[in-house]
């Protein structure tokens, strides 16, 4: 199985500051990587598939980046509403497999 | 608009069964994979099951392979999840959730239904 490892597990940032999130999978996962955003109570929300396509709806402060075994989440100019847990998937291959999570929280 | 309602959770005893549903609309059904995703109170996300549009490739975490069963039923928009010898660690909100396009991450999440197993 490949295993996806999320990092940080946690994040505080001030509002209007730039976060990055990482995920590394434990083989090539060829791009095929997803992330998505949950908010308390609610269900997960795809923002970027293929490692770097943005999601229908989704802002542009959103960016997914990497390749290999390397991919990242980047979100610009920091917003109230982006208070959240970010998960990142792999659907390279099955079973397909989420990150533990990071619980992005405002400074 | 896409929509996907799961049914069917509740509280059962180990060892139980139990039959979940996922009613879709808003698109041609009988066209997209679905899949199964659960979550434990407060914890991530795990993959269950997946079913391909006309049923021919099914494939399931190995937690419960063996014990649940994923089908669909193109005529009536639904989407199942057979779950048999129940155990307290399948304790989740079980959610179905349909791919953006070909198997490019989950685009439309229903809202969930709980299962609880508990004696």
């Amino acid at each position: 199985d490949i295993q996806m490892t999320q990092s940080p597990a946690s994040l505080s940032a001030s509002l209007g500051e730039t976060v990055t999130i990482e995920c590394r999978a434990s083989e090539d996962i060829y791009n095929g990587l997803a992330w998505y955003q949950q908010k308390p109570g609610k269900s997960p929300q795809l923002l970027i598939y293929n490692a770097n396509s943005l999601h229908t709806g989704v802002p542009s402060r959103f960016s997914g980046s990497g390749s290999g075994t390397q991919y990242s989440l980047k979100i610009n100019s920091l917003q109230s509403e982006d208070v959240a847990s970010y998960f990142c998937q792999q659907y390279y291959d099955y079973p397909y497999t989420f990150g533990a999570g990071t619980k992005l929280e405002l400074k | 608009e896409v929509q996907l309602v799961e049914s069917g959770g509740g509280l059962v005893q180990p060892g139980r069964s139990l039959k979940l549903s996922c009613l879709a609309s808003g698109f041609t059904f009988s066209n997209y994979g679905m899949n199964w995703i659960r979550q434990a109170p407060g914890k991530g996300l795990e993959w269950v099951a997946s079913i391909s549009s006309s049923s021919s490739y099914i494939y399931y975490a190995d937690t419960v392979k063996g014990r649940f069963t994923i089908s669909r039923d193109n005529a009536k928009n639904t989407l199942y999840l057979q779950m048999t010898s129940l155990r307290s660690e399948d304790t989740a909100l079980y959610y179905c959730a349909r791919h953006k396009a070909y198997n490019w991450g989950f685009a439309y999440w229903g809202q969930g239904t709980l299962v609880t197993v508990s004696s």
